[in-house]
């Protein structure tokens, strides 16, 4: 157990359509991170909020974007859904510093048809 | 982005067997590697995270160690059991503890 959830666990989602996944950090954790896990291969870091700010962003486009609130929950947004983005969502927090242990939730299994 | 490489792909080993991966990376502006143990329908679990050359890090059976002067890690489990059943994984992470993943191994141990 990690104490980072997740919802909703599946998700099935039309091509053009827009996608909101959520995840609860544990309390006091003010990092959160996103990553995309596409099928065989490892996850792919999205971005990092720290304290409601982004705070880095990988290689994805600007249709990905995230929220974060004070009370340690947060937001992925995906607009104008393509097939290439089915994948598990990933979120992980952790206390701020550069080596700190991020935890996992379970992620967000996304499908785009 | 970082080239993070990991082997093998995977693994099948007999209960009772030893086994170590690989986990190679950039040697360059080296912050910190993360080791993880993913099993199916579950969140990945953080086994180690590890910061100076040399260092070595055990966890029960499993154990790790770092070298950041060559750019690797290798990841050890003794006398594996049905349970270390699971994909394992490594990231090293940049100045903003951002991490950059390996394809990972993914380990089958037979009863």
């Amino acid at each position: 157990e990690t104490g980072v959830t997740q919802s909703p666990t599946h998700l099935i989602k039309t091509r053009g359509q827009q996608v909101t996944l959520r995840c609860s950090s544990q309390s006091g954790h003010n990092t959160v991170s996103w990553y995309q896990q596409a099928l065989g291969q490892g996850p792919q870091f999205i971005f990092q909020y720290y304290r409601e700010e982004e705070n880095g962003r990988g290689n994805f486009p600007p249709r990905f974007s995230g929220l974060q609130f004070p009370n340690y929950s947060s937001e992925l947004n995906v607009n104008a859904l393509e097939l290439d983005d089915s994948a598990l969502y990933l979120c992980a927090s952790n206390h701020p510093g550069r080596t700190s242990e991020q935890y996992f939730g379970p992620g967000t299994r996304l499908t785009v048809t | 982005i970082l080239n993070v490489e990991q082997s093998p792909q995977s693994l099948h080993v007999q209960e009772g067997d030893s086994t170590n991966f690989t986990c190679s990376f950039p040697s360059s502006n080296f912050y910190a590697l993360h080791w993880y143990r993913w099993e199916t329908a579950k969140s990945p679990e953080a086994l180690f995270v590890m910061t100076l050359n040399g260092d070595e890090k055990k966890k029960g059976r499993i154990s790790a160690t770092l070298n950041t002067k060559e750019g690797y890690s290798y990841l050890y489990i003794k006398g594996s059991q049905p349970e270390d059943s699971a994909t394992y994984l490594c990231a090293p992470n940049n100045a903003g503890n951002m991490l950059t993943f390996g394809g990972g191994t993914r380990l089958m141990v037979k009863p």
